[in-house]
């Protein structure tokens, strides 16, 4: 079975400095893993996913993702963050398997305040 | 393109009353997910649907949640009856196998219930 650890609940920053949100799985089998991005009220908007070959990933609203096999991890970053990037983050992975289903993590809230 | 649609978007019942959740997937899209989303926490998958077939279903309460896509399009979610802990966001997701393993799901907005 697969799990998903977001290590962090809640994230305070001030606007323009640099965030990290950290996710660990747990997994017997290989996986893809993604980063979705919740606003109030509304559904999950995916940011960025990994799925095989260079293990830093881009996305979008100049997030990006690190995949590092050996510490099951896929820590999600940016560089200088913006008061509209306050949101709920999920890091999810799935079985490389077609038409299998997303397992989340329980979500960071990042608070962005000037 | 058109993405996955719900409805309604907020439901207020009883406890032990009776309600439905619509969903309508992307056109063409045979995959379809209902998600429960308690607050604080992130989506727990209730059942996956292929076409109008149930791919899995083993987290869903039973006695109480029913579901069905019967012309492999559209989707019902019912809970009855409900009980206080099913508070929650229902979201509905759906994705295409067209594109192999590398599938996206697209997610609806949801549809938040509140029993009281």
């Amino acid at each position: 079975a697969q799990s998903v650890t977001q290590l962090d609940s809640q994230v305070p920053v001030f606007e323009e400095a640099p965030v990290e949100l950290r996710c660990n799985y747990s997994s017997s089998v290989s996986v893809y893993l993604f980063w979705y991005v919740q606003y109030p009220n509304q559904g999950l908007q995916l940011l960025l996913k990994y799925l095989s070959g260079s293990t830093l990933v881009k996305g979008i609203n100049g997030f990006e993702a690190e995949f590092n096999k050996s510490q099951t991890s896929f820590h999600l970053r940016k560089p200088s963050v913006h008061i509209s990037d306050t949101a709920e983050y999920f890091c999810a992975v799935r079985v490389n398997q077609a038409g299998t289903a997303l397992i989340f993590g329980k979500g960071t809230t990042l608070s962005v305040s000037s | 393109e058109a993405g996955v649609a719900q409805s309604p978007r907020y439901k207020i019942i009883e406890k032990r009353q009776s309600v439905a959740f619509w969903c309508n997937p992307i056109s063409g899209h045979a995959t379809l997910y209902w998600y429960q989303q308690i607050l604080g926490q992130g989506p727990k998958l209730l059942i996956q649907f292929q076409n109008n077939g149930v791919v899995d279903d083993s987290q869903l309460p039973k006695d109480r949640f029913s579901a069905e896509r019967l012309k492999g399009v559209d989707s019902t979610l019912k809970i009855q009856p409900a009980k206080l802990e099913d508070s929650a966001v229902y979201l509905c997701a759906s994705s295409s196998t067209r594109q192999g393993p590398n599938t996206e799901a697209f997610f609806g907005q949801g549809t938040r219930l509140t029993v009281v």
